[in-house]
């Protein structure tokens, strides 16, 4: 199968930087997504690679390594509204379908 | 604000009741999604549809009836649901279906099910 994994749970202190790390099976897969989704909300698009190296937009950066199967989204200057979950998605040749990760709840503390 | 709207926001539904999610999007947008979501887990695919016709349904119940009336609109109806069907069922809309051009998904807010 095409599997996607990422951490379940992570926390982290306001002011912050954390990084959420994302695996998945190299064969099969274009480029990768990154979701954010607040409780109770739909998700939102953040960013989107596929050549590898590392994109930033504001305090938001995502990295991607093709060929280690590798991607991960950095957070700085963290803030309270920043908790939420956050989603990897690999688009994938085979299907034609995206295929999330299962997800990485962040807790932001003050 | 999203740009993809979803009615109802809220729904109860007894297990014998027939009832219809909407979904809208006037952003051009060719390919259209139905996403199951339970809690703390990533949304699971129901269906697509690209250009109006419909190209994956993962082998979604047939108590689960998708509709594409035009390319701004995507229907799902209910009938004869079970408490196990509860969840959020997101839609979603895209440039294309393909997914090998960075196309990213736009969401909307989701319909709360909750299936008595």
């Amino acid at each position: 199968g095409q599997n996607i994994d990422q951490p379940t749970e992570m926390t982290a202190t306001e002011g912050a930087i954390v990084q959420i790390n994302c695996t998945y099976q190299t064969s099969g897969f274009n480029g990768l997504f990154w979701y954010q989704q607040h409780a109770g909300e739909a998700p939102t698009f953040l960013s989107y690679n596929v050549l590898d190296g590392l994109e930033e937009k504001g305090r938001f950066s995502s990295f991607l390594s093709r060929s280690k199967g590798y991607s991960y989204l950095l957070l700085k200057e963290l803030q309270m509204k920043d908790s939420a979950s956050y989603l990897c998605a690999g688009e994938s040749y085979n299907t034609d379908k995206l295929i999330f990760g299962t997800g990485t709840r962040l807790q932001v503390f003050p | 604000d999203t740009e993809v709207t979803q009615t109802p926001k809220h729904l109860v539904m007894g297990m014998t009741n027939k009832k219809s999610l909407k979904c809208e999007q006037h952003m051009g947008h060719r390919a259209m999604y139905w996403y199951k979501q339970k809690a703390k887990k990533p949304p699971e695919l129901m269906f697509v549809y690209s250009y109006e016709k419909l190209s994956i349904n993962e082998s979604v119940p047939s108590r689960f009836s998708p509709e594409c009336p035009n390319s701004s609109l995507l229907n799902l109806h209910l009938h004869a649901l079970q408490p196990e069907d509860s969840a959020l069922y997101l839609c979603a809309s895209s440039q294309d279906q393909a997914q090998t051009g960075g196309s990213p998904l736009h969401f909307g807010n989701g319909t709360r099910l909750t299936v008595t």
